[in-house]
């Protein structure tokens, strides 16, 4: 699979958007682009996934761009419940996920 | 609905013993993958396991690892004869579909295994 790179750590004000950004410059035409979250001391937690359009859902959204190259994780108005670390992840198994060091998200009240 | 159900929680092991973690799926999921955090890295994939049949175990050790998924019961990750390199968060999910343009994975909080 493909390799992802994102920023170490991210930090947000709390109830505003938060750009988590992941470049994957390798990307296949068959690799899906998941994100998940892990927060301390917690298994991971799906968020999104995306192959060449855009995705909406209740958690957040996922931005890929047109060459597929890069793509964002748009989280609306960030809580502090989503303090976690952001892993971008590319599969084209569809199953075996692989993590990455992520973004560690800091939300300030 | 109960989520992914991982026992125990923390386990210590001197080194030459033997570890078994148990992971239980979602309810009515069929597919299970096992994962391996080392301290200071992200989850390694390991073994993905259907009922009774192992799919792919590309990501496991050749040695001394070994996991199964009987058509009753928990899933099994077994670690024979255990090294200090094998301390680390093993984490355990499942998913109702397999592979394809969707495949959510629900993850369990995860076995501490530290080896002394």
């Amino acid at each position: 699979d493909a390799k992802t790179t994102q920023p170490n750590s991210m930090e947000s004000n709390e109830e505003e958007p938060v750009h988590l950004p992941c470049n994957h410059s390798t990307i296949s035409g068959t690799d899906y682009i998941h994100w998940y979250r892990q927060l301390p001391s917690q298994g991971p937690e799906y968020v999104i996934h995306g192959l060449t359009s855009n995705v909406n859902n209740r958690m957040a959204s996922l931005a890929i761009a047109e060459d597929r190259k890069s793509s964002t994780l748009i989280l609306h108005r960030a809580t502090l419940r989503d303090a976690a670390v952001y892993y971008c992840i590319l599969t084209n198994s569809g199953y075996a996920l692989n993590f990455g060091k992520g973004t560690s998200l800091l939300v300030t009240p | 609905n109960a989520g992914v159900m991982q026992n125990p929680r923390h386990l210590v092991r001197r080194r030459g013993q033997e570890a078994r973690l148990r992971c239980s799926p979602m309810k009515g999921h069929s597919h299970v993958y096992w994962y391996r955090q080392l301290p200071e890295e992200g989850l390694k994939f390991m073994v993905y396991l259907q009922k009774e049949n192992i799919i792919d175990e590309s990501g496991m050790p050749k040695e001394r690892f070994s996991a199964e998924f009987p058509k009753e019961g928990p899933s099994i990750l077994r670690i024979q004869q255990v090294v200090r390199g094998d301390s680390a968060a093993y984490f355990c999910a499942s998913s109702q579909l397999a592979g394809g343009s969707y495949n959510e994975q629900f993850f369990g909080p995860g076995t501490r295994l530290t080896v002394l």
